[in-house]
């Protein structure tokens, strides 16, 4: 029973580089998130898709890219690291058609940008 | 627009007090959805409960109760005879529906430690 598949667990990046956080889920899940989460910040939206080919811009989007070809995955990218991308990014799925169902969340990928 | 407060930032218990986490929320929708995930140590987010807006009844399972009020738009959640097993950041999230058909937004969470 994998779920929700994150990697990687964790990574440190230089300002300035780019990096891509892999999610795979396989429970076959139309909709697909990306939070992160910074300490005592709660959890922060920054794309989400609602099926595949098709995106949309969550609350905090700038500085990343997220693509949807398939119904599995939905790769998070990171262009041009910045420090304020250092956090704790979770990627999370649900099944339905609207945004109202449970969450089932990867076990998150810690990314530290130096 | 939705947002979900979390005033308790942390809470403290010894291990067999009750404690209640308070989760109040402002959403325009008459239909809408409530729910808390548990975040332990270990890092991942689990879920604990739903609520739609047209069920007010109050739910127990097990240790964990949760007490839904739309008078006073809040939706806390109560642990029992706590255990150090509790101890986690415990997050409350809104999703309004249909209108807006928002994604999740979240509270900033309460850090629940239970001292033995």
């Amino acid at each position: 029973n994998a779920g929700v598949t994150q990697t990687p667990k964790f990574r440190i990046l230089k300002i300035g580089q780019s990096m891509t956080l892999q999610c795979t889920q396989d429970m076959n899940h139309n909709y697909m998130y990306w939070y992160r989460q910074d300490p005592g910040m709660g959890l922060k939206l920054i794309y989400y898709s609602v099926g595949a080919g098709i995106t949309d811009k969550g609350e905090v989007p700038n500085g990343y890219n997220v693509s949807r070809s398939t119904t599995e995955d939905f790769p998070l990218r990171l262009e041009l690291a910045a420090p304020s991308q250092t956090s704790v990014y979770f990627c999370a799925s649900s099944l339905g058609t609207s945004h109202t169902g449970e969450l089932f969340f990867g076990e998150g990928s810690r990314l530290t940008v130096l | 627009a939705q947002k979900v407060t979390q005033a308790q930032t942390e809470i403290s218990v010894v291990e067999k007090e009750d404690v209640t986490l308070d989760c109040v929320y402002e959403t325009r929708d008459t239909t809408y959805y409530l729910f808390w995930y548990k975040q332990p140590p270990s890092g991942e987010l689990v879920f604990l409960i739903r609520r739609n807006s047209f069920d007010e009844q109050n739910e127990i399972s097990g240790r964990y109760s949760w007490n839904f009020q739309k008078s006073t738009s809040s939706f806390n959640f109560t642990i029992t005879a706590s255990q150090v097993v509790d101890s986690a950041v415990y997050f409350c999230a809104l999703s309004e529906a249909p209108s807006g058909n928002t994604p999740l937004v979240f509270g900033k969470g309460t850090r629940l430690s239970v001292i033995a």
